[in-house]
């Protein structure tokens, strides 16, 4: 099967600047992430949608990151305005066709996002 | 809220060594527990996973862990590395029910040919 998709592999941009990711997951699957590594740690959960609907976004910055899923299938996430602290890989998940914690995550190779 | 640790930040083995990586977690509930493995150039990839049942659980390439409730662990084993299993190992925790994944750190593998 296709894995997730995402793009661009590479972003730079300056701070102050915005810039928006996409995503495109495993076809059939309800359930799409957004994490945040940064260099030297795990990935951490940005965002979380079951459908087109948002289940978890607890640790979003959301006065600069925004994400959305309409039609319940590709995903962008943004920032805007970055800072240099927003340099990472976005990593862009899915799982599915049903919900529950049974269900594999299945990564897309992310963006690598860097802030001058 | 649930924690995961790693405690190997770098492991460099011999080919044929044995392996095993730390994993331990905080979490008051039931979780469900796995090791994700990210090769060189490639995306994060599923090793193995635990739900329930059978504490030891088998992997892809020869992997296996063991969940031991009573220290919080999840220790990835493999008894003969090989070249190819250069990578960086991350174990994650989710809440039992729920999806949401924490991972710790990772440890980065390097075997030695």
């Amino acid at each position: 099967e296709a894995g997730v998709a995402q793009s661009p592999r590479y972003k730079i941009i300056e701070k102050r600047q915005s810039v928006a990711f996409w995503c495109n997951p495993i076809s059939g699957h309800a359930t799409l992430y957004w994490y945040q590594q940064i260099l030297g740690q795990g990935p951490k959960l940005l965002i979380q949608f079951q459908n087109n609907g948002v289940v978890d976004d607890s640790q979003l910055p959301k006065d600069r990151f925004s994400a959305e899923r309409l039609k319940g299938v590709d995903s962008t996430l943004k920032i805007q305005p970055a800072k240099l602290e927003d340099s990472a890989v976005y990593l862009c998940a899915s799982s599915g066709p049903g919900t529950g914690s049974n269900q594999p995550q299945h990564f897309g190779d992310g963006t690598r996002l860097s802030i001058l | 809220a649930q924690s995961v640790s790693q405690h190997n930040h770098h492991v460099i083995l011999s080919e044929a060594a044995s392996l095993e990586l730390g994993c331990n977690y905080s979490y008051g509930g039931t979780v469900n527990l796995f090791w994700y493995v990210q090769y060189p150039g490639q995306h994060l990839q599923l090793l193995l996973k635990y739900f329930s049942g059978d504490p030891l659980v088998k992997g892809i390439k020869g992997f296996e862990a063991e969940f031991i409730k009573s220290k919080f662990s999840f220790n990835l084993r493999k008894p003969s590395v090989q070249w190819s299993d250069t990578a960086e190992y991350f174990c994650a925790v989710s809440p039992f029910g729920n999806e949401k994944l924490t991972f710790g750190t990772g440890t980065r593998l390097t075997i030695i040919p």
